[in-house]
């Protein structure tokens, strides 16, 4: 089976740095998927890493190590409406099940 | 815009009653999912399918029924044998040829009353 490990909460201010980590357990690899949702909303997709390393996208950063069985997501210049949850998330084969982390609630004060 | 559309948003049912969640999309994927989420919880998969006339159990299928008879559609079933039905419920689609980009509908959140 597939199973993920994320921390429950973090709570930061405005302009600062937030990363939140994920470990993971699975037999076969697919990659590493990160999903944002705000409280009553749909989950929407922020980044996927497939390969050893650092992804960026704007103020979002994902890492992945294989070896490690780790990841970690990295918010940057913290805003107000970056307060959500953060899911970590294994993807099976193509057209397979995704599988969730716990996931991370990110509480950011002014 | 393509996307995916849930209905109800919200759904109140009577105990030993059986409800049916619509999950439509029109983002020609091939592959659906249906999720549940507890409150401060992840979500877990409850069926999916991957084409259509064919869904295999999720996670947490007992108490679940689905269909696949069109590939824009995947609806829910949520029956009497379900035990503790309350509970937000997200469909989600994907291509089925890559591993990420997997798209959400805005849920059907269900409660027994």
């Amino acid at each position: 089976g597939q199973s993920l490990e994320q921390p429950s909460e973090v709570t930061a201010v405005e302009g600062a740095i937030v990363q939140i980590n994920c470990t993971y357990q699975t037999s076969g690899f697919y990659g590493l998927s990160w999903y944002q949702q705000h409280d009553g909303g749909a989950p929407t997709f922020l980044s996927y890493n497939a390969l050893d390393g650092l992804e960026e996208t704007g103020r979002f950063s994902s890492f992945l190590s294989r070896s490690d069985s780790y990841g970690y997501l990295l918010l940057q210049e913290l805003q107000m409406k970056d307060s959500a949850s953060y899911f970590c998330a294994l993807p099976g084969a193509a057209g397979n099940k995704l599988t969730f982390g716990g996931g991370t609630r990110v509480l950011v004060k002014p | 815009d393509g996307g995916i559309t849930q209905s109800p948003k919200y759904l109140f049912r009577k105990e030993g009653q059986n409800v049916t969640l619509s999950c439509e999309q029109n983002l020609n994927h091939d592959a659906m999912y249906w999720y549940r989420q507890d409150p401060g919880q992840g979500l877990r998969l409850i069926y999916y399918s991957q084409i259509v006339n064919d869904f295999q159990k999720g996670d947490i299928a007992e108490g679940y029924s689905v269909s696949r008879e069109k590939k824009e559609s995947f609806p829910l079933t949520v029956t009497s044998a379900q035990k503790n039905p309350t509970a937000f419920y997200l469909c989600a689609s994907s291509t089925g040829r890559d591993n990420y980009g997997y798209t959400f509908g805005s849920g059907t959140r269900l409660t027994v009353v």
